[in-house]
């Protein structure tokens, strides 16, 4: 079945930068899309942009243009999200998502990321 | 960018009763329009897609409809596992956006 596991939960500094993964299995990740997305507990959610493992062409929110660079490694099957020069504001839980038979019809569990010095 | 207007902002209903969550587009999104719930601390999961398409493996008890800029996802019959949150989402056109969700507790 497709799973879509997450990287454990961060505490970075200030002015720092995390790297986020997305390991997937049960599909085709070589020939899928991955889109990223952002949520403030108890608010809505952000998309952050996406990517498409098959050739690492990607779109992104211009809200997150330069503070998220997103990758893929087709080999392992796992998306990465790096997040840089870290605020307060980007403190959040951070969610991978694919369209696998319908649009983000899986999901990995979350990370939440805590910006703090 | 497309801002999607969602409402009631919290919504209380008894079980067995019927809710509806109102979505409404800033322009047309030609019916590129997803549902999802969230429990608490849990990650959203997709309930309707295209507008009234059920995805599968959730229950009939839940139906999307609507076009052009004005949606709805409907909840038959509510149980206690329905309290949740519920996001709409245009995936229409970029950048992709939600309402600002709706949460939905037992009276």
């Amino acid at each position: 079945q497709v799973k879509l596991q997450q990287s454990g939960a961060e505490l970075v500094k200030p002015g720092a930068s995390v790297k986020l993964s997305c390991k997937t299995s049960g599909y085709t990740f070589s020939t899928s899309y991955m889109s990223w997305f952002k949520q403030i507990p108890g608010q809505s959610i952000e998309w952050i942009g996406m990517i498409y493992a098959g050739d690492g062409g990607t779109g992104y929110n211009q809200k997150f243009k330069g503070k998220a660079t997103l990758t893929v490694d087709t080999s392992s099957s796992t998306a990465y999200m790096d997040l840089s020069s870290l605020t307060t504001e980007d403190s959040a839980v951070y969610f991978c998502a694919t369209y696998y038979s319908a649009p983000f019809d899986y999901w990995g569990q979350g990370v939440m990321v805590t910006v703090s010095s | 960018d497309i801002q999607m207007t969602q409402s009631p902002a919290s919504l209380s209903a008894s079980l067995g009763e019927t809710v509806t969550i109102e979505c409404r587009a800033s322009e047309d999104i030609y019916n590129g329009l997803a549902w999802y719930q969230q429990k608490p601390g849990k990650s959203p999961q997709l309930l309707i897609y295209n507008a009234n398409s059920l995805h599968t493996g959730v229950p009939s008890r839940f139906s999307g409809s609507g076009s052009g800029t004005q949606y709805s996802l409907k909840i038959n019959s509510l149980q206690s596992e329905d309290v949740a949150s519920y996001f709409c989402q245009q995936y229409y056109n970029y950048p992709y956006t939600f309402g600002a969700g709706t949460k939905l507790e037992l009276k």
